[in-house]
């Protein structure tokens, strides 16, 4: 069973609407992160926090804002999206972005922006 | 070129055999590389990491090589239950994780 728990499992929202996910790990881990998968594609990268701080930004849209409140929690708040932001959005940790890098993934929260 | 590659399949293979797959990524200078597998609409899941030596788990080998670039997957004794799309990753010098564009292995009856 994943230690990364992710929430909503679902979510439907307009365009104009504001919305969070939310990501939780309990294994102590430092380093989390945002990725997004579209249908038959791989995971991209979005965002990586290390130690409570953002390190990696994929060059994301602003309408994707991520938050790191503590070790243990990581939000991603959407605002004003489209369409094609509709994909599956999955968090992951690993115990140190630069070491020991293996990756565990929620299952993710499936996103449809109508 | 893409920084990390793979062939998207899909291997249709028997049960019982033996099924490999290469994985090549383009920065002499990546750090670490892992396996792993993703069933239809669920996340991935670690399968394995990938050594310069080597690993194998029971069924599964994993191979590095640096010089050419790439990594292998073997299963071998391949279940039913293999049937996914497994995806390599690759850790950049800039500490990304990039996953491959996965490979699809059916394993039929």
């Amino acid at each position: 069973d994943t230690e990364v728990t992710q929430t909503p499992k679902h979510l439907v929202m307009g365009m104009t609407n504001k919305k969070s996910l939310k990501c939780e790990q309990h294994m102590g881990h430092r380093a989390m992160y945002w990725y997004k998968q579209k249908a038959k594609k791989p995971p991209e990268l979005m965002f990586v926090y290390s130690y409570e701080k953002l390190s990696i930004n994929e060059s994301v849209p602003s309408r994707f804002s991520p938050e790191c409140p503590n070790s243990s929690l990581l939000n991603l708040h959407l605002h004003a999206l489209q369409p094609e932001d509709s994909a599956l959005y999955l968090c992951a940790s690993s115990q140190s972005w630069t070491e020991n890098t293996e990756a565990f993934f929620g299952q993710g929260t499936r996103l449809t922006v109508v | 070129r893409k920084e990390v590659e793979q062939d998207p399949g899909p291997f249709n293979v028997p049960e019982g055999a033996t099924v490999a797959f290469n994985c090549t990524y383009s920065n002499s200078a990546s750090q670490s590389f892992f396996w792993y597998r993703q069933d239809c609409r669920k996340e991935p899941k670690l399968l394995m990491s990938v050594y310069s030596s080597g690993n194998e788990d029971g069924r599964f080998t994993a191979q590095l090589n640096r010089a050419s670039q790439y990594i292998s997957l073997l299963i071998r004794d391949s279940k039913l239950s293999d049937s996914a799309t497994y995806l390599c990753v690759v850790v950049t010098p800039s500490y990304k994780l990039i996953f491959g564009s996965g490979t699809r292995l059916l394993v039929r009856p």
